[in-house]
């Protein structure tokens, strides 16, 4: 199975800190994404990208950024957090071929501000 | 903006029992449809994935898709306490791919 490594598992940051949650992917998926999950809102997305150099808004982009250096690694950067970006993070990575294909989730990063 | 609509939001079923959850996209360009699972504390793990209209049978788990109606639903027959989770859908092909908000499934022994 696809694996998806996030770091770190888990954070704690003040209001105004930068966050970085990193994610590596070791299955060559050209896609990745980042998403949040909070209780009663199910899993929404932030950012994702196509490939290495691309990244594209989401459904919640405000407030985050995106980095996709190379084809195994996708940065979700919190440059002012605020308390109301507490939620965990999950990545996730696929292939989409012919409409359809496999998402393959890291274990989640859990972001408490403070 | 395309949505998927889930239901119930929670369903309690009999160990041994049948469990049938919901979902429905708004957006007529879907192809798939996806449903996972995510139990308490863990990352979602995809359970299957259908497009073609009719229905798809892996073990204790059925999926049904009705492409004119953009609705498919997930099966559970002979549910186990290990079922117990959130089953999430989503829809999308490549690019922004969206998620329901889920449906929690308590299976009691």
């Amino acid at each position: 199975e696809a694996a998806v490594t996030q770091s770190p598992r888990n954070k704690v940051a003040v209001t105004g800190g930068k966050v970085t949650l990193s994610c590596n992917q070791t299955n060559n998926h050209n896609n990745m994404y980042w998403y949040r999950q909070d209780t009663g809102h199910g899993l929404r997305l932030i950012h994702y990208s196509y490939g290495a150099g691309s990244t594209e808004k989401g459904d919640i982009p405000d407030g985050y950024k995106a980095s996709r250096p190379s084809q195994e690694n996708f940065s979700l950067i919190l440059e002012l957090a605020t308390p109301s970006q507490t939620s965990v993070y999950f990545c996730a990575s696929g292939d989409f071929w012919g409409g359809g294909g496999q998402l393959y989730f890291g274990e989640g990063s859990k972001l408490t501000v403070l | 903006q395309q949505k998927v609509q889930q239901s119930p939001e929670s369903l309690i079923v009999p160990e041994g029992g049948m469990a049938s959850l919901n979902c429905t996209s708004s957006d007529r360009n879907v192809d798939y449809f996806w449903w996972y699972r995510q139990h308490s504390g863990k990352s979602p793990k995809m359970l299957m994935s259908i497009f073609s209209n009719g229905e798809k049978e892996e073990g204790r788990f059925t999926v049904h898709l009705n492409k004119a109606s953009l609705h498919t639903s997930l099966h559970i027959r002979d549910s186990q306490p290990s079922d117990s989770a959130l089953y999430l859908c989503r829809t999308g092909n490549t690019g922004k791919l969206i998620f329901g908000l889920g449906t929690t499934l308590q299976v009691q022994p």
